[in-house]
């Protein structure tokens, strides 16, 4: 079956550098989050979009910007990068509906980040 | 807010002995349950999930999990484990229906089966 791919896997940037982080989701999923995992820390909640419109926001900072496009995939925009923003994002996908059943977020392998 | 605690960060546990890894949840609302695992340098994969119905939910690789209400619980076992289970294990909550849907996770737990 089809999962969520995230472009590039690996990304080593310098300081104040810009990176851009893709993300295609599963097909006909209609949801797209975003999370950033540091070394030995659990996964933060960023952003979310529904259907191409912003739905949530977590502790993005706001050097950070996202969107996501017609079809569906999201891109994570990170500019003047700091040593801190090393970590693994993930982008997980889902199909909203009515029904509870629904809700599960299916996770990508992540992009790992290195900034130095 | 809610908000996920998962009590052990390390578990070490002999190869076919039974384990359970915990985890509570605090949430003014009803919330979906989650457990995730992820092996060394990759991605999040579903064990299991509750949404409603039944307390004891099964999932894959042999994995269960028990939701208590008036615990908040929902702690993760396994009754015979293989090495092949070593990974890092992380509990999630979710509140939808609602918009957004984001999850919040707990700080993981690490679990080291030992030959």
């Amino acid at each position: 079956a089809a999962g969520v791919i995230q472009s590039p896997r690996h990304l080593i940037k310098e300081k104040r550098e810009t990176a851009t982080l893709k993300c295609y989701p599963i097909p006909r999923h209609d949801t797209v989050y975003w999370y950033q995992q540091g070394p030995g820390q659990d996964p933060q909640f960023l952003i979310s979009f529904y259907e191409k419109m912003q739905s949530d926001k977590g502790s993005i900072p706001d050097r950070f910007s996202a969107q996501q496009f017609s079809d569906y995939h999201s891109e994570l925009n990170m500019s003047s990068l700091e040593l801190g923003d090393s970590a693994l994002y993930f982008c997980a996908s889902s199909y909203r509906a009515t029904e509870r059943g629904s809700y599960e977020q299916y996770f990508g392998p992540g992009t790992r980040l290195t900034v130095t | 807010a809610q908000s996920v605690t998962q009590l052990d960060s390390q578990v070490p546990v002999f190869e076919e002995a039974p384990v359970e890894l915990r985890c509570n949840y605090s949430s003014s609302v009803s919330v979906y349950l989650f457990w995730y695992v992820q092996y060394p340098n990759q991605g999040l994969q579903l064990l299991l999930k509750y949404l409603s119905g039944s307390t004891l939910v099964k999932g894959i690789n042999g994995f269960e999990a028990e939701f208590n209400k008036s615990q908040t619980s929902f702690h993760l076992r396994k009754p015979s484990v293989h090495i092949s289970d070593t990974a890092e294990y992380f509990c999630a909550v979710s509140t939808a229906p609602n918009t957004g849907n984001q999850f919040y996770f707990g700080t993981g737990t690490s679990l080291t089966v030992i030959p």
